[in-house]
Parts: structure tokens; sequence; C-alpha cells
């Protein structure tokens, strides 16, 4: 069973600062997911990786298949960034199976 | 475009009831999955469908059943509920096999079960 951890579970920011949200997995992976989700609950498909980098406005997301690792950087932080960040392990086994395996999220709050 | 409908947003269950919650998608999503979110615990995947008739289990399937009779519905069952299945739940669905990849997100069934 794979096990990822996510580190720091709680992040305060102040407006402007890069953040960064680490991720780590114990098995190998098809690929990585990051998603947000917001104070209100809804959840966000950020992006999904298998390898390098991504890049969506402000966000970046890495991955580093050798160490098992990924990391979630958010360049000048808002406000509206405050959310829970979650990073899930996706290993997709053929014929359509696959098992998914969550963090247990990064709390962000970022201060004007 | 409605997206991903789940119903109820809130339930209460006394013990050893059983209900649906429901999920609809009109976006002819070939990938539906079910999701608790439980404090300190995170998501997990409960059920998950590839495509209408085809259903498999994930992490936390005990309780709940599960069917996909067509591409726009994938409804979850708890057949007798328990305290223990008290928890937010989401439906998710995805035009890619990657589960999550361009996927929307239901705004979730809160289930209260005393």
């Amino acid at each position: 069973k794979n096990e990822v951890e996510q580190s720091p579970q709680n992040l305060t920011a102040q407006e402007g600062e890069f953040i960064t949200i680490n991720c780590s997995y114990s098995v190998g992976i098809s690929a990585l997911h990051w998603l947000q989700q917001h104070p209100g609950g809804g959840i966000v498909s950020l992006f999904m990786l298998s390898s390098g980098k991504k890049k969506h406005g402000r966000l970046i997301a890495t991955i580093n298949i050798q160490e098992k690792h990924s990391s979630l950087h958010i360049t000048a932080s808002h406000p509206r960034d405050s959310a829970v960040y979650i990073c899930a392990a996706h290993a997709y086994s053929g014929a359509g199976s696959y098992q998914l395996t969550f963090g247990k999220g990064t709390k962000l709050s970022v201060i004007p | 475009n409605a997206g991903v409908t789940q119903t109820p947003k809130f339930q209460v269950l006394k013990t050893g009831q059983s209900m649906t919650l429901q999920c609809a998608q009109d976006m002819n999503h070939e990938y539906m999955s079910w999701y608790r979110q439980d404090p300190g615990m995170g998501l997990r995947l409960i059920h998950y469908s590839v495509g209408a008739g085809i259903t498999d289990q994930g992490e936390v399937p005990n309780g709940y059943n599960v069917s996909r009779s067509t591409t726009e519905d994938f409804p979850l069952r708890l057949l007798s509920a328990a305290p223990s299945q008290t928890s937010v739940y989401f439906c998710a669905s995805s035009y890619s096999k990657y589960a999550f990849y361009g996927a929307t997100f239901g705004s979730g069934t809160r289930l209260t079960v005393v």
C-alpha cells in the first residue's frame, strides 16, 4: 500500500511570499495529482504529473520520480490562495484498475 | 452545463437505515468515483467506475454498494448505516483514466449517522 506524506500540515504566509508544499510517496506510481479544496469545501483538480514540471499561472508543480517526491509552489501568494492543498498518488494497474492514495492535506493561510 | 450534481447536500440517518447518495454528470465522462473525507484521515476512495456496467472497489468499499447502469449516473448506496459512516462524501467524474485529470467534483454530501 502506498503511503503518502505531506508537509507541512499547516502553513501561514504573508501576501506575496513564495510557498512550497511537499509530498512524498513510498511506492512507484503512474501519476501524482494536486488538488485544491476551498474553505467552502469545493475541490478543484490543479495538476497531474508523471514527470518533470507543470505551470499554471502562479502555480508550479514538480515531481522527482527517482526520489518519489513532488512539490507544489505558489509564487506571489495572495489571500485567495488560502485553501487546503492535497496530493494524491495514482497507481494505474491496467485494465481500468487503479489505486489512489491521498495525503492528509496542507492548510495554507495567506495573510494580507 | 451543470457539471457534477450530488444530492442530497445534507442527510441525517439513524443506525441501520439505508439510503442512496445520487451523483449525476452531463459531460459524457467515462470515469466516475466516490470518496469520503474524514477529519485527520483525508480523502479516501470508496468505489470507482471506468464506464457503464463496470465498477471496482477503492480503499474503503465495505458497507457501500455502487452500480453504473448509464454513463451519466453513479449512485452510492449505504446498505445499513453505521456511525462510522458519518463523513463528507464527494463524487467526481473525469474523461481520463487518470482519475483526476480534468476531473470535476460534486459539491459534497454531509452525512451524519446517529
